[in-house]
């Protein structure tokens, strides 16, 4: 168990729709990650947030959202959905940002997406 | 631009065998980590190893070491007593703190599979 929390863990939901995947780090880490892998895909890297504050952005396309609240859980939100949406959501978690030593990022077991 | 590249795409390895999995990257910052994730069929992905670019010494876990030479920017994983469970899709990860930030980067993933 790597301390990161993810619900809900399966998700079917119709093209067009909106859906939210939520994301409650590891005890301590301030910082959250959100990747995409598609079937026997790599990890597409989405979106980071460190404290609450967007610090980098990857391939997440305009229909998609995120937010760091203030207690460091997150959210992904995905809307317009396209049958192309359907993948693992992951989330992860570190310590720290800027300025901090070791940042191993630690997985939650992701989110099936599956857009029918 | 940072890059991680996993030029195996499979292996197999009989059980009990050792096997090695080649990782190389490519960066222009002095100061990096460097990662081995594995995800079995589950799909949640697990931290295998890591190793610091500025320690010499290759990191070792187990039955899991790394040969880290970073002047050819190589961080091979081997893989001793290969058991059943190792079988898994193997990613080789890259850090930098470049731009305000860390950032992440992942290679393609190499298939694992291990042969009773």
């Amino acid at each position: 168990d790597s301390g990161v929390t993810q619900t809900p863990k399966h998700l079917i939901t119709a093209t067009g729709q909106r859906v939210t995947l939520r994301c409650s780090p590891r005890s301590g880490d301030l910082s959250v990650y959100w990747y995409q892998q598609s079937l026997d895909q790599g990890l597409q890297f989405l979106i980071q947030y460190y404290n609450g504050e967007e610090r980098a952005k990857g391939n997440i396309l305009e229909r998609f959202s995120a937010q760091q609240f203030p207690d460091l859980h997150s959210e992904l939100n995905l809307s317009s959905l396209e049958l192309g949406d359907s993948a693992l959501y992951f989330c992860a978690s570190s310590v720290g940002g800027p300025g901090q030593g070791r940042n191993t990022i630690y997985f939650g077991e992701g989110s099936w997406l599956t857009v029918v | 631009a940072q890059t991680v590249t996993q030029s195996q795409p499979e292996m197999s390895v009989q059980e009990a065998e050792t096997v090695t999995l080649s990782c190389t990257y490519d960066t222009s910052e002095s100061n990096y980590y460097l990662f081995w994730y594995k995800q079995p069929p589950s799909r949640q992905m697990i931290l295998v190893i890591r190793q610091e670019a500025y320690k010499q010494q290759n990191a070792t876990e187990n039955r899991f070491s790394v040969n880290f030479q970073k002047a050819a920017k190589s961080f091979s994983l081997k893989i001793s007593d290969s058991q059943l469970g190792d079988t898994a899709m193997y990613f080789c990860a890259f850090i930098a703190y470049t731009s305000g930030t860390y950032k992440y980067i992942f290679g393609t993933g190499t298939r694992l599979k291990v042969l009773a």
